[in-house]
């Protein structure tokens, strides 16, 4: 098994492009979801999915877009990148939505200039 | 609201010397409790886990017991060595609600251990 894998590991945006930072699990998992991590904050909450067809809003959902038309994907969309959104995305998945442990994917870094 | 407050670093320890980073949670229900390890450039890992009270997680040497009358779960090592510098973070998923498997994470906290 792959994992939870994250595609770019690395990107550079100018403010006002668009992009989709790519995530894929194969381990058949029902949950995942999107978290950004700054310094100093932790990890924050961005949106999530208890299934395919099924999204919701995390703690900083704003500027973000996300879809899960199959259980292995959930693309996060930037709709027009800011230099606030600079910062690493983790995807992470999980067996259920009931407390199992999340597994992480190995991030993707992004900066916003 | 449900949420997370673990111990600022950075912590520096010399190896061989013990290790405790305090975490504390505040949840409407009955959480599971996680710590989890974060190397230089990866994502993170689970290092150990307690689903109810007074269940005590264990991985690599770590442990920390699950304690609903102070509502903590500080992580504690014996002897920590230089392989075990890492930011750490302590995490707790809802107790209850549609959003049952959300984790709330603290602001981690970074560990340098020195030869």
């Amino acid at each position: 098994n792959a994992g939870v894998t994250q595609t770019p590991k690395f990107q550079v945006l100018k403010t006002g492009q668009s992009m989709t930072l790519q995530c894929a699990q194969d381990m058949n998992h029902e949950y995942m979801s999107w978290y950004r991590q700054d310094p100093g904050m932790g990890l924050r909450l961005i949106h999530y999915s208890v299934g395919a067809g099924i999204t919701d809003q995390g703690e900083v959902p704003n500027g973000y877009n996300v879809s899960r038309s199959t259980t292995e994907d959930f693309p996060l969309r930037l709709l027009s990148a800011a230099p606030s959104q600079t910062s690493v995305y983790f995807c992470a998945s999980s067996y259920s939505f009931t407390g199992n442990e999340q597994f992480f994917g190995p991030g993707t870094r992004l900066t916003v200039l | 609201g449900d949420s997370v407050t673990q111990m600022e670093g950075p912590v520096t320890l010399s190896e061989e010397a013990f290790l405790t980073i305090n975490c504390t949670y505040t949840a409407t229900g009955y959480p599971s409790l996680f710590w989890y390890v974060q190397y230089p450039g990866e994502g993170l890992q689970l290092l150990l886990k307690a689903t109810k009270a007074d269940d005590k997680g264990s991985n690599k040497g770590f442990e920390a017991t699950y304690r609903k009358e102070t509502t903590s779960f500080h992580l504690e090592k014996g002897s920590v060595q230089v392989s075990d510098s890492a930011v750490y973070f302590c995490a707790s998923n809802a107790g209850r609600g549609s959003t049952l498997g959300r984790l709330y994470f603290g602001r981690g906290t970074q560990l340098t251990v020195w030869p």
